[in-house]
């Protein structure tokens, strides 16, 4: 079963538009990732954010964390063609949960030239 | 840093046979994992390595699938008696290992079982 879910499932923006992508879990966490997944490719780790902070940022890119809700959102701001790919929140279970990373379905991201 | 590889990209088989993929990681992780994806999906747990012991694996491992990391490197997955079921995307990740590891991933192997 996955832990995360993303949401939207899909999303279509013109190019310059910010998106922004939300990650609701189940359980505890020690940790909360984001990866992005080009068609037929492998992921790429975006960002990790702590269940102690409640923001951080890199680059384009803006993640928040609200454990009580158990939820984040990935902002990508001044979108551009290439952010075109799937989105992956990932969750590091805390208590004692597997060592694996357990991912959502993802959002689909399209950038409208 | 030459990255995750995996061999090979694709692979058509007929129902019934076995197969075999590989994993390269990047050599200084000691943590090893393998995922299988399916389309719209997200990457599914199957099992990670630490250095060469096999540490975990997913009910989703049936006595079909069996994965080794003979010395502590590459790695190699194969599935026996493949189903049309085995169809997806085999994704191998590495990564050194701790609570705030970040998974580097493989391009992956994509089976499709006829």
């Amino acid at each position: 079963s996955q832990q995360g879910e993303e949401d939207p499932q899909a999303l279509s923006i013109q190019e310059g538009e910010n998106a922004t992508m939300n990650c609701s879990y189940k359980t505890s966490i020690n940790n909360l990732q984001w990866y992005r997944q080009n068609s037929g490719r492998g992921l790429v780790h975006l960002i990790l954010i702590r269940s102690n902070e409640r923001e951080k940022h890199s680059g384009r890119l803006r993640v928040t964390l609200d454990t009580s809700k158990k939820s984040s959102s990935l902002l990508i701001t001044a979108s551009r063609a290439a952010d075109t790919a799937s989105y992956f929140c990932a969750t590091v279970l805390g208590g004692g949960g597997a060592d694996g990373l357990t991912f959502g379905k993802g959002t689909h991201l399209i950038i409208q030239p | 840093d030459t990255g995750v590889s995996q061999d090979p990209r694709h692979k058509i088989t007929k129902r019934g046979q076995n197969v075999t993929f590989r994993c390269d990681p990047i050599s200084e992780h000691n943590r090893l994992y393998w995922y299988r994806q399916t389309l719209g999906q997200g990457p599914e747990f199957l099992t990670y390595f630490q250095n060469e012991a096999q540490l975990e694996k997913s009910r989703l491992l049936s006595d079909r699938f069996s994965a080794e990391r003979p010395k502590g490197s590459f790695s190699t997955l194969e599935i026996q008696r493949t189903e049309q079921g085995d169809s997806a995307m085999y994704l191998c990740a590495s990564s050194r290992g701790g609570y705030n590891e970040k998974l580097f991933f493989g391009s992956g192997t994509q089976l499709s079982v006829l």
